[in-house]
């Protein structure tokens, strides 16, 4: 199975503060990645697929790139409702995983 | 408006089984592939299964293997998860989550729509 490796596991940030999230895949993924936004006791919300495609109704502040093994989630400026943990997911094979999780918090 | 719900979760002692369902409403159902997704207290997001749009593909993460079944009902709009021999590990909130991409058979490129969840809790 492919592993996904995100880091940092969390961050502090403050609102306004650009925030940089990065996956690392065990193997090539050919950009067959998607971001997603978790806010607590709630269901996963689609932010990016196709490693940099911005989801429906996404704001343009999140930004996704990378190629290979390698991939970035952005947020260009930290809002209120952007503390919440981040997940990448990749689509290359079955059985399909998750990244580790990153948790945002406000500092 | 576009919604999945799930349904059937609870508390259940190990080795007994549990099946969960997944009810869509407000989108042609029949032409999605639906996962299964579950969340460990405090953990992060494990994949669980998919079935195909039309059930023709199916496919299980290894740590449900032989004890996991999703199979779906088109003609009701709903896709289920039959959990047999259920072990203190498989605690966890369970989401459906639906294809991005309809009429898919092979990998899709992310899930677009996700049900609240149901939890299971497997405890003696």
């Amino acid at each position: 199975a492919i592993q996904l490796t995100q880091s940092p596991s969390s961050l502090s940030a403050s609102v306004g503060d650009r925030v940089t999230i990065t996956c690392r895949a065990s193997q090539d993924i050919s950009g067959a990645l998607a971001w997603f936004q978790q806010q607590p006791g709630k269901a996963p919300k689609l932010l990016i697929y196709d490693a940099s495609d911005l989801g429906s109704g996404v704001p343009s502040r999140f930004s996704g790139s990378g190629s290979g093994t390698d991939y970035t989630l952005s947020i260009s400026s930290l809002q209120p409702e952007d503390f919440a943990s981040y997940y990448c997911q990749q689509f290359k094979s079955y059985p399909l995983t998750f990244g580790g999780g990153t948790k945002v918090e406000i500092k | 408006h576009v919604q999945l719900v799930e349904s059937g979760g609870g508390v259940v002692q190990p080795g007994r089984s549990l099946r969960l369902s997944c009810a869509a409403s407000g989108f042609t159902f029949s032409n999605y592939g639906i996962h299964w997704v579950r969340q460990a207290p405090g953990k992060g997001l494990e994949w669980v299964a998919l079935i195909a749009y039309d059930g023709s593909k199916k496919y299980n993460a290894d740590s449900v293997k032989g004890r996991f079944t999703i199979s779906r009902d088109n003609s009701k709009d709903t896709v289920f998860l039959q959990m047999n021999s259920l072990r203190v590990e498989d605690t966890a909130v369970y989401y459906c989550a639906r294809d991005k991409i309809d009429h898919l058979v092979g990998l899709g490129d992310a899930f677009d729509i996700w049900g609240q969840g149901t939890l299971v809790t497997v405890s003696s």
